[in-house]
């Protein structure tokens, strides 16, 4: 149950699109197509972006998307805004009824 | 309107016990996968345990295996983690999260959490 690599920290200018990318392994992303995406703000709970890769729930902007090729998922953001400022954590089933988070990506809009 | 209320959390001397519970309303309990995860002050997401709608399936993260116990009512729609030989680093905001499906998925609604301090 190592914990999912993602980047750091990401920026963007406003109107700009960013990819953040969530990579693990044969044992999880790559086995599974439930790799889901959470956005927190400072101080908030988790909000649920994507589920399932690629999946919004409603609600959710379209502006939100989902992919995954081989053990690397990813998350897109499009039309970038300043709410979208915030950490965004991806994670993922890792067989035997147990999950894995990433490290968190800090986003920054610039 | 889902609503998860988390209660139990507390100040407690490394060694020792504590069970949190996390009251659900809403929607239909028993039809949904539930877990608990956790975020270490100034830290990131971790997931901690989960069980599906039945109890049938449960799962630890390596960081808790043999010390946590998840559990779950459904008829009294709630959900809990018994927590032993606490350590220092299981200091967290505990979340109770549903789960979208009847097994391990995606967490679409979360509570406010409860603060576990773990300190002597």
């Amino acid at each position: 149950q190592s914990a999912l690599t993602q980047p750091a920290s990401v920026s963007g200018s406003p109107g700009q699109s960013i990819t953040i990318s969530c990579t693990g392994t044969s044992s999880d992303v790559g086995n599974y197509d439930l790799v889901s995406w959470y956005q927190q703000h400072p101080g908030k709970v988790p909000k649920l972006m994507i589920y399932e890769v690629s999946k919004r729930p409603s609600g959710v902007s379209n502006r939100f998307s989902g992919s995954k090729s081989g053990n690397t998922a990813s998350l897109t953001i499009s039309g970038l805004q300043a709410e979208d400022e915030a950490h965004y954590y991806c994670c993922s089933y890792a067989g035997s009824s147990t999950g894995v988070f990433g490290g968190g990506t800090k986003l920054t809009v610039l | 309107e889902v609503q998860l209320v988390e209660s139990g959390g507390g100040l407690v001397q490394p060694g020792r016990s504590l069970r949190l519970s996390c009251a659900a309303s809403g929607f239909t309990f028993d039809d949904y996968a539930m877990h608990w995860v956790r975020q270490g002050p100034g830290k990131g997401l971790e997931w901690v345990s989960g069980i599906s709608w039945s109890g049938g399936s449960i799962g630890y993260a390596d960081s808790v295996k043999g010390r946590f116990t998840i559990s779950r009512d459904n008829a009294k729609n709630s959900l809990y983690l018994q927590m032993n030989s606490l350590r220092a680093e299981d200091t967290a905001l505990y979340y109770c999260a549903k789960d979208v499906n009847t097994a391990m998925d995606a967490f679409d609604f979360w509570g406010q959490g409860t603060m576990v301090t773990v300190s002597s």
